[in-house]
C-alpha cells in the first residue's frame, strides 16, 4: 500500500517560518493536499492540489512540491498555528485516498 | 452553508454491529462524491471508504474491506455506513467528509464534527 511520510513534529518560535514535509514515492505525479487539525476539531483544508488556497486561509499558508517530497510552508508562524497537519493523495494504483501520519507543529 | 452531521455513534462490542449517518445539507448532494475517514485516540487520519454520487464507484481501505458497507440515499442527503464484525481496532471518530470535484484526486472540502464509535472487549 501507498505511503507518505512526515515528521513527527516540527517546533520553532513565532514569527519564524514552519516547513513541513511530505514524502512518498513518485509523488510527482500525484496531487497533494493538506489539512489542519486543532485539537478536538474536524480537520480543515489549508491547501489543495499542491499549491492551492482555500478561500479563507491566510496567504501565510502556501503549498509546493518538488520531486517526491511536498512542503507546506508556514510564514511568520502564529500561536494560533499550533495544529497537527496531515498531507493527503489519491493513489490510482489502489483508488485509495491516503493520509500521511501527521506532523504535530509547536509553537513555542 | 455546507452541514454535515454525523450521528449513531456509541460503545458497542467486540463482534457487533453499528450503523452511522451522516445528514447532508447547503448543496446537491448527490453530485459530490462522499468519504468516511475515521481517527482512533490520539492517533492519525485513516481513510475507511468512499462512495461517488451515483453510487457507480465504491471503494474500501484494505482494513475494512468485507466487513464495512458504506452506502448513500441521495433523495435523503443523507451518507451511511454500516460496520459490522467491529473489532477494538475500529475504536474512532469517525468523520464524514465531502469531495470538492468530481475528479478521483480531489480534496475533502468540508468535514462532519464526526461520531465516536467505541468498540469493547
Amino acid at each position: 500500500s501507498y505511503v507518505l511520510t512526515q515528521p513527527p513534529s516540527v517546533s520553532l518560535a513565532p514569527g519564524k517560518t514552519a516547513r513541513i514535509t511530505c514524502g512518498g514515492n513518485n509523488l510527482g505525479g500525484k496531487n497533494v493536499h493538506w489539512y489542519q487539525q486543532k485539537p478536538g476539531q474536524a480537520p480543515v483544508v489549508v491547501i489543495y492540489y499542491n499549491s492551492d488556497r482555500p478561500s479563507g486561509i491566510p496567504e501565510r499558508f502556501s503549498g509546493s512540491k518538488s520531486g517526491n517530497t511536498a512542503t507546506l510552508t508556514i510564514s511568520r508562524v502564529e500561536a494560533g498555528d499550533e495544529a497537527d497537519y496531515y498531507c493527503q493523495v489519491w493513489d490510482s494504483s489502489s483508488d485509495h485516498r491516503v493520509f500521511g501520519g501527521g506532523t504535530k507543529l509547536t509553537v513555542l | 452553508e455546507v452541514q454535515l452531521v454525523e450521528s449513531g455513534g456509541g460503545l458497542v462490542k467486540s463482534g457487533g454491529s453499528v450503523r452511522l449517518s451522516c445528514a447532508a445539507s447547503g448543496f446537491p448532494f448527490s453530485l459530490f462524491t462522499m468519504s468516511w475517514v475515521r481517527q482512533a485516540p490520539g492517533k492519525g487520519l485513516e481513510w475507511v471508504s468512499s462512495i461517488s454520487g451515483s453510487n457507480s464507484y465504491i471503494y474500501y481501505a484494505d482494513s475494512v474491506k468485507g466487513r464495512f458497507t458504506i452506502s448513500r440515499d441521495n433523495a435523503k442527503s443523507s451518507l451511511y455506513l454500516q460496520m459490522n464484525s467491529l473489532r477494538a481496532e475500529d475504536t474512532a471518530v469517525y468523520y464524514c467528509a465531502r469531495h470538492g470535484e468530481a475528479s478521483d484526486d480531489s480534496t475533502f472540502d468540508y468535514w462532519g464534527q464526526g461520531t465516536l464509535v467505541t468498540v469493547s472487549s
